[in-house]
């Protein structure tokens, strides 16, 4: 399985603060993803990152990409109370013939 | 519509019986996917459907479960004789394209189904 594996399970920061939260993962990928979950909702995409890519931008968020450490990081900028969600990594393998592959998601609580 | 939609949004039903949980996908969307999400984890991929090819239905967890995808759109995923362990949130999804082009899933707001 290359489920990616988030860490922290569970995050806690004051509002204006930065939320880092990271992804390992198993085997080789076409890409990475991140989504958010507001509590007992659906999934939104937040960010795709290629496997040949080593960063990304888009508005607050960064992510990271090292594929020899099977690792992604993604950075929230300077948190909002809004922010308060759980955040998922999702992987794509190689071959992109499979379905993404989700973590147990990281549980960011961002206090005003 | 314009995202994807899913029904019942809840089902509470008896240990025992048949549920059928509807997704209805974006318009034109060629793949289209069900996870399960059982409280506080992680999603459990169960079954996915691309154009017209074979579904991959490796996730389903028993012979109890299954789903069709009729005329390429709406999907119905099925449990038969359902268990207190199928409580869980069922999310449909859907993409525009094969998963390595785009990678973009577009997710329903989820069947929360309780068995009692």
């Amino acid at each position: 399985s290359q489920q990616g594996e988030e860490d922290p399970q569970a995050l806690s920061i004051q509002e204006g603060e930065n939320a880092t939260m990271n992804c390992s993962y198993k085997t080789s990928i076409n890409n990475l993803q991140w989504y958010r979950q507001n509590s007992g909702r659906g999934l939104v995409h937040l960010i795709l990152i290629r496997s040949n890519e080593r960063e990304k931008h888009s508005g607050r968020l960064r992510v990271t990409l090292d594929t020899s450490k099977k690792s992604s990081s993604l950075l929230i900028t300077a948190s909002r109370a809004a922010d308060t969600a759980s955040y998922f990594c999702a992987t794509v393998d190689l071959s992109g013939n499979t379905p993404l592959v989700f973590g147990k998601g990281t549980r960011l609580s961002v206090i005003a | 519509g314009a995202g994807v939609s899913q029904s019942p949004s809840n089902k509470v039903t008896e240990k025992g019986k048949d549920v059928e949980l509807r997704c209805d996908p974006i318009s034109g969307h060629t793949a289209l996917y069900w996870y399960r999400q059982s409280l506080g984890q992680g999603l459990e991929f169960l079954i996915y459907f691309q154009g017209n090819s074979a579904p991959d239905k490796s996730g389903l967890p028993s012979d109890r479960f299954s789903a069709e995808r009729t005329g390429g759109s709406v999907s119905t995923l099925t449990i038969q004789r359902t268990q207190q362990e199928d409580s869980a949130v069922y999310l449909c999804a859907s993409s525009l394209d094969p998963v390595a082009n785009t990678g973009e899933l577009f997710f329903g707001e989820g069947s929360r189904l309780t068995v009692l």
